[in-house]
C-alpha cells in the first residue's frame, strides 16, 4: 500500500512569509500527527488531528496551525516565518489509538533565509 | 513532564559486535513504547513496539527490546550488528492513554558500524 506522502519535499522561504505543508496519510488512517525535527531539539510533537479535529497539541507558538480534511489529508501552516523555523517537518499517520504505530512520511525540508 | 532519555548519542561498533542502546522514560502510568530507525536518506521506520504482555519484544532485522517497568527502561539490543545497521535510532513513548498519538522522542543515537 502507498505510504505517507508529504508535499513539497523542499521549500525555501524568507522571514515573515507563511508556508503550507501537505500530508496524505495511508489509506484508512484517520490520525495525522506533525513533528518538527531539528539538529538541536530533535523530534518534537506539533499537533495531532483525528477525524478533522485537533486532538493534541505540543508546545509551539500559535504561528503553527493545522487542519484535517474529511478524506484525512492534513495541512500544516506556519505564519510569519522565523529563521528558527528551518527544520524537517514530518507527518505521521495511524489508525488513531495509542497502541497502533505511527507511519512516517519523508518530510518537508523547510529552509528560511 | 514526560521525557525520554537516550544516553548514547554516538556509538561506533565493528561488524558482528553486540549492540545495546539505552532508553529511559519518565512517566508513571501506562505507556506504549517504540523504537524507530532512520537509515541515511530514508524516513523513520518502526523497528519494534511494546504495548503489553511479554516484556521482551522482537522486531525487524533481528532487533529486540526489553521493557523493565521498575527501571522505566526500554533498551534496544541486537546480538550481532551489520554494516547495514548504520542509522539513527530513536526511542519514543506514547503516554497519553488510548486516544492520543503524541509521541515523545529521545534525542536519538547515531550508530556507525564499521565493516
Amino acid at each position: 500500500k502507498a505510504g505517507v506522502t508529504q508535499t513539497p519535499r523542499y521549500l525555501i522561504k524568507t522571514r515573515g512569509q507563511q508556508v503550507t505543508l501537505s500530508c496524505s496519510p495511508i489509506s484508512g488512517h484517520r490520525s495525522v500527527s506533525w513533528y518538527q525535527q531539528t539538529p538541536g531539539q530533535g523530534l518534537q510533537f506539533l499537533f495531532e488531528y483525528f477525524s478533522e479535529t485537533q486532538r493534541n497539541k505540543g508546545n509551539f507558538p500559535g504561528r503553527f496551525s493545522g487542519r484535517q480534511f474529511s478524506n484525512s489529508r492534513s495541512e500544516m501552516n506556519v505564519s510569519t516565518l522565523e529563521l528558527g523555523d528551518s527544520a524537517l517537518y514530518l507527518c505521521a499517520s495511524s489508525f488513531g489509538t495509542a497502541n497502533q504505530p505511527q507511519h512516517f512520511g519523508d518530510g518537508t525540508r523547510l529552509s528560511i533565509l | 513532564a514526560q521525557s525520554v532519555s537516550q544516553h548514547n548519542h554516538h556509538v561506533i561498533l565493528s561488524e558482528a559486535a553486540s549492540l545495546e542502546l539505552g532508553c529511559n522514560y519518565s512517566y508513571g502510568g501506562t505507556v506504549n513504547l517504540f523504537w524507530y530507525v532512520q537509515y541515511p536518506g530514508q524516513h523513520l521506520q518502526l523497528l519494534l513496539k511494546y504495548f503489553s504482555g511479554d516484556p521482551l519484544v522482537k522486531g525487524i532485522k533481528g532487533f529486540e527490546a526489553e521493557f523493565i517497568k521498575s527501571k522505566f527502561s526500554f533498551n534496544l539490543r541486537k546480538p550481532s550488528v551489520q554494516w547495514s545497521d548504520t542509522a539513527e535510532y530513536f526511542c519514543a513513548v506514547n503516554a497519553g492513554g488510548g486516544a492520543t498519538n503524541k509521541l515523545i522522542f529521545g534525542t536519538g543515537t547515531l550508530l556507525a558500524v564499521q565493516p
